[in-house]
């Protein structure tokens, strides 16, 4: 059962440098979610999708650009890269709206450090 | 947007003990309320509660929603070693998710 799949796990980059975190999720969830987390807070919202090439921006989007080419697929890019965007980055997906709520599923999480 | 907040935001406590977690959120277009437990990886789903007064059980964790007062609680009876975690609160409202900063737990043996 693999659920939300994301990739890299870890990852340092340095002050500029540009790279991408993939997620991917086999329960053909249309909606997908990037969260970040740093030390000792909740979960912020970056992007989120409600399907296949529709993306909107969470609540602490700069510096950061997402797609949504597929329904499985949900990248994350993260252009100039800075110390603040130093964090810890989940992947998540969720059912489409219904009328009772819905449950979020995460990824295992990717550790970013930039120096 | 929505806004969660949950208390204590740490707690200390000994093997046996039961604690209380809190969460009250505001309501803009409240579908859900979730509880997650994070233990230094992905948050794993405890409890979806959508209705007020209906207790939900799993083993020695329950909770509860109050949707009149916009609040719900998180009960850990007989505590492990085990359930040292972050509990994350969440709240769904339209399509979207939002997540209050967690309470650690710290249980001593």
């Amino acid at each position: 059962n693999a659920g939300v799949t994301q990739t890299p796990k870890f990852r340092i980059l340095k002050i500029g440098q540009s790279m991408t975190l993939q997620c991917t999720q086999d329960m053909n969830h249309n909606y997908m979610y990037w969260y970040r987390q740093d030390p000792g807070m909740g979960l912020k919202l970056i992007y989120y999708s409600v399907g296949a090439g529709i993306t909107d921006k969470g609540e602490v989007p700069n510096g950061y650009n997402v797609s949504r080419s597929t329904t499985e697929d949900f990248p994350l890019r993260l252009e100039l890269a800075a110390p603040s965007q130093t964090s810890v980055y989940f992947c998540a997906s969720s059912t489409s709206f219904g009328s009772s709520g819905n449950t979020i599923y995460f990824g295992e999480g990717s550790w970013l450090t930039v120096v | 947007e929505d806004k969660v907040v949950q208390s204590p935001l740490s707690l200390v406590v000994h093997e046996g003990d039961t604690v209380t977690l809190n969460c009250s959120y505001e309501v803009t277009n409240f579908r859900s309320l979730l509880w997650y437990k994070q233990e230094k990886k992905a948050p794993t789903f405890l409890f979806m509660l959508t209705s007020s007064g209906i207790e939900k059980k799993s083993g020695r964790l329950s909770s509860i929603l109050d949707k009149k007062e916009l609040f719900s609680i998180l009960n850990i009876t007989a505590t492990q070693t085990g359930d040292s975690a972050v509990y994350l609160c969440g709240d769904n409202y339209g399509q979207n998710f939002v997540f209050g900063p967690g309470t650690r737990l710290s249980v001593l043996p």
